[in-house]
């Protein structure tokens, strides 16, 4: 079965600092990719996706993440983190090579310290 | 453009209670998501539809659970009769016809005493 793997619970960083969190899936074939953020109390919000092409996919807010078909990882990274990205955030591949039907990680939450 | 409406957007109720939640979807979307979120098993897709007709209900964990999308503009869950274990925060998601993004409505959190 398809699944998705956040490795880290928790990351804590100090602000300016870069970030990466990392994201593994399973899935045989070219899968459909997304990270999602949420913030305390509200919905998720797509930061990027990634479907076929270029592996490096730029997002909102500053975010990229890189699809890396041998290390069935899409990494996402910040060069600089703002107070403002503390939230948690998820990792979702599309259902059978879909992009409806979304099976989403267990999230990372990020802290940033000022 | 509103973005995806739900409501109400916290819910307490006693266990046995039925529970009717409300989304309205963004216009011109025609595929709708319910979500549920718990700290133990993460979001879970309960079920879709695509142009007001359900085309994946397998989320759904028991009979105790319906959804009905009667228009492209308004869809309910309800849970009859409601159980402690049923508290989590659902969410009601919206894509357009060209598909490749979920746009999230805000949640209902709901807690059955």
């Amino acid at each position: 079965a398809q699944s998705v793997t956040q490795p880290d619970i928790h990351i804590t960083v100090s602000e300016g600092a870069s970030l990466e969190l990392r994201c593994n899936y399973s899935y045989g074939a070219t899968p459909y990719l997304f990270w999602y953020v949420q913030s305390p109390g509200q919905g998720l919000q797509l930061l990027l996706k990634y479907f076929s092409g270029d592996t490096l996919v730029q997002g909102i807010k500053g975010f990229e993440a890189e699809f890396k078909r041998s290390q069935s990882s899409f990494n996402l990274r910040k060069p600089s983190v703002h107070w403002s990205d503390a939230a948690e955030y998820f990792c979702a591949v599309g259902e059978s090579g879909g992009y409806n039907k979304l099976i989403f990680g267990a999230g990372t939450r990020l802290a940033v310290h000022p | 453009d509103a973005g995806v409406i739900q409501s109400p957007r916290h819910e307490v109720t006693e266990m046995g209670q039925e529970v009717t939640l409300r989304c309205k979807p963004i216009s011109g979307h025609d595929y709708l998501f319910w979500y549920r979120q718990t700290m133990m098993r993460g979001l879970e897709l309960l079920i879709y539809f695509n142009n007001n007709v359900p085309i994946d209900d397998s989320g759904m964990p028991e009979d105790r659970f319906s959804a009905k999308m009667p228009n492209a503009s308004f869809s309910t869950l309800k849970i009859q009769p409601s159980e402690p274990r049923d508290s989590a925060v659902y969410f009601c998601a919206s894509s357009p016809p060209s598909g490749r993004a979920l746009y999230f409505g805000p949640g209902t959190r709901l807690t059955v005493l």
